[in-house]
């Protein structure tokens, strides 16, 4: 597609439900960041695919955050047992490709503000 | 760890007027790229400007530049002729050149105020 584009737009969920967050990232682009945005801050890196490589899963908060990306392409952000301090906006973002040298920045989607209520 | 400070949490300008916001980070590495991104309240993430460390000289796009001094390990972003549409808030960034794939680090934001 022309961007990258995140769904659903806004999500309200009770607490302790599971929710899906799915990103729809670039045509061709191999690297894929999702990063969680809570309110008035900056943005915390959750986790990172590049190609069929295993993820980088460092910055997922807790075993209750998973993600997958099926054939290189769309991904799914699961957040199972939600909580309060969930909420935030859940940002995606895509890159050509992460080697070393490239310089180019990401191209992001609008995101998902998820409110756990 | 790479780290991005940000020290002004919110910023106002005149229209047409010229406002700089303030960007220091800190990093052991010697190649890096660093990023100005804005983002307006559509949440959609915008690059504005970026530098690369191994060069001297200043970016600039349009109304956007920046001041960097690598030894101060400091990264200024200065928007000329301010508009209406640059009210947002404005993320710096890093990002490693050294290993492979890198994360963005962000600062925590500046908000702008553009006042007509």
């Amino acid at each position: 597609g022309a961007g990258v584009s995140q769904s659903p737009s806004n999500k309200v969920t009770e607490k302790g439900k599971d929710v899906e967050l799915r990103c729809d990232p670039i045509s061709g682009h191999t690297a894929l960041y999702w990063y969680r945005q809570s309110l008035g801050q900056g943005l915390e890196f959750l986790i990172y695919f590049q190609g069929n490589s295993a993820p980088d899963k460092s910055g997922l908060p807790s075993d209750r955050f998973s993600a997958e990306r099926t054939g290189g392409s769309v991904s799914t952000l699961t957040i199972q047992r939600t909580q309060q301090e969930d909420s935030a906006v859940y940002l995606c973002a895509s890159s050509l490709y992460s080697g070393r040298g490239l310089g180019d920045g990401y191209t992001f989607g609008s995101g998902t503000r998820l409110t756990v209520v | 760890a790479q780290t991005v400070t940000q020290s002004q949490p919110e910023m106002s300008v005149q229209e047409a007027e010229t406002v700089t916001l303030s960007c220091t980070y800190d990093t052991s590495e010697s190649d890096y790229y660093l990023f100005w991104y804005k983002q307006p309240p559509s949440r959609q993430m915008i690059l504005v400007i970026r530098q690369e460390a191994y060069k001297q000289q200043n970016a600039t796009e349009n109304r956007f530049s920046v001041n960097f001094q690598k030894a101060a390990k400091s990264f200024s972003l200065k928007i000329s002729d301010s508009q209406l549409g640059d009210a947002a808030m404005y993320f710096c960034a890093y990002r490693s050149k050294e290993t492979s794939g890198s994360r963005l680090t962000f600062g925590e934001g500046t908000q702008l105020t553009v006042n007509p």
